[in-house]
């Protein structure tokens, strides 16, 4: 069992529809939770970084933590085409510890 | 904030030929550069951790003696992918960290064909 589990997808909406992307992990050491965004042929770019539980809203996007459940969200809300992306969830129990990645979902949002 | 560069963007090599990446932290000061591969429709890879000043940690799996990396200041770290072979082609990122924080800013990354 990986660390980290995510669905790759694709996953594919219209415009404006409200996205909902997840993560599940196993080890209830990982404290930090991010999410990236990552288009075609480009580096990761930092979404979201939230500590422990709870939820953490950035404009159209939001993320929640549910360290009980050992589940991680993004909503992203008024999805546009620009939002069609790889995104990425990852994390680590702090103290400078490497990231464990997610496979990824890829995100297509449609006109 | 938070930028971090890298070049060449991409680059194209004959086998046999040794080839370094360079990555920069533009606006803050790094003290673990990370170096991570992609292959397409993958996630990321980490290949090693590389501490300012000090040999960088390697995954499991990973050459050391193939992937040379060197992290001389607190804001640049470079690989040296030595004696490129067709199976080294790869997408290449690096990521840095700001010092005392946990957070991991990415590069654009670095293609490397060889041929």
């Amino acid at each position: 069992q990986k660390e980290v589990e995510q669905d790759p997808g694709p996953l594919s909406v219209p415009e404006g529809a409200i996205v909902s992307l997840n993560c599940t992990y196993s080890n209830s050491a990982f404290q930090y939770f991010m999410w990236y965004r990552q288009y075609s042929r480009k580096g990761p770019e930092l979404l979201m970084y939230t500590y422990s539980s709870g939820n953490k809203e950035d404009g159209r996007f939001t993320a929640q933590v549910d360290k009980s459940s050992k589940y991680i969200s993004l909503f992203i809300r008024d999805s546009q085409p620009s939002d069609s992306a790889t995104y990425l969830c990852a994390m680590n129990s702090g103290g400078y510890n490497k990231l464990i990645f997610g496979a990824g979902t890829r995100l297509a949002v449609h006109p | 904030g938070a930028v971090v560069s890298q070049h060449p963007s991409w680059v194209i090599c004959k086998s046999g030929t040794s080839v370094k990446i360079e990555c920069r932290s533009l606006d803050f000061q790094a003290t673990t550069m990370f170096w991570y591969r992609q292959f397409p429709k993958q996630s990321l890879m980490l290949m090693a951790t590389s501490n300012e000043g000090s040999k960088a940690t390697y995954e499991q799996g990973v050459e050391k003696d193939k992937f040379l990396i060197n992290h001389a200041s607190l804001t640049l770290s470079t690989l040296t992918v030595t004696s490129a072979h067709p199976e080294d082609s790869s997408f290449y990122i690096c990521s840095a960290r700001n010092s005392g924080r946990n957070e991991q800013f990415f590069g654009p990354g670095t293609r490397l064909t060889v041929l």
